[in-house]
């Protein structure tokens, strides 16, 4: 079936340090791409999304690119602060099925220090 | 602007009893989905619904049921809880196209 699998953590950076958090997926039909942001205590937040290959979402200074000749979907952010310590999901939609279930990588904290 | 509302944010019961966990959303989505969320893991669906009157399993269905009696709720209930059943429950809800959906804040339960 369709699955998700993104770099463990957890990453630690210095602040303004260059952020990479990797993501491939498998899926048989042509997926929606999702980043997710959890912050500490708090619910899922979308990040940024890309629905069709070659697609780049981009949100708050983060980015990444819908590959599909790689399955991949990297996020990636020039300079990071502190304020962006949490945890990021990397996921996709099964819009094929009709049904928009995420299926979720199993997350990757950051933590950025000053 | 609510989204999508969950009650209880946190809850403990104790083996054995039960509870409902409420989840209301105000953007007039067809979809809704129940989450839950074990440390160190991602996000795995317990259930969904496509519409009002419309539920089925998701990956993890097994000592939960749910309903769906109108488009705005999609409660979920534990009947017989067990210490297996600790987590972080997340409700969500979408448009039928799926490009984005809404997450609750998260129902902290704790079974001991």
């Amino acid at each position: 079936g369709d699955s998700v699998t993104q770099m463990e953590g957890p990453v630690t950076l210095s602040e303004e340090a260059f952020l990479t958090i990797n993501c491939t997926y498998t899926a048989t039909g042509y997926p929606s791409l999702f980043w997710y942001v959890q912050y500490p205590g708090e619910g899922l937040q979308l990040l940024l999304k890309a629905t069709k290959a070659d697609d780049k979402g981009s949100n708050k200074g983060f980015e990444a690119t819908y590959r599909k000749e790689t399955t991949s979907f990297h996020l990636e952010k020039g300079s990071v602060q502190v304020s962006d310590s949490a945890v990021y999901f990397c996921a996709l939609s099964d819009r094929g099925g009709a049904t928009n279930k995420l299926i979720f990588g199993t997350g990757t904290l950051l933590a950025v220090q000053p | 602007n609510a989204g999508v509302t969950q009650t209880p944010k946190f809850r403990i019961l104790k083996i054995g009893q039960s509870m409902t966990l409420q989840c209301t959303q105000d953007m007039n989505h067809n979809y809704m989905y129940w989450y839950r969320q074990d440390p160190g893991m991602g996000l795995k669906l317990i259930y969904y619904s496509v519409g009002a009157g419309i539920t089925d399993k998701g990956e993890v269905p097994n000592g939960y049921n749910v309903s769906r009696s109108t488009t705005e709720d999609f409660p979920l209930r534990l009947e017989l809880a067990a210490p297996s059943q600790t987590s972080v429950y997340f409700c969500a809800s979408s448009w039928m196209d799926g490009n984005t959906i809404y997450f609750g804040e998260g129902s902290w339960l704790t079974v001991v």
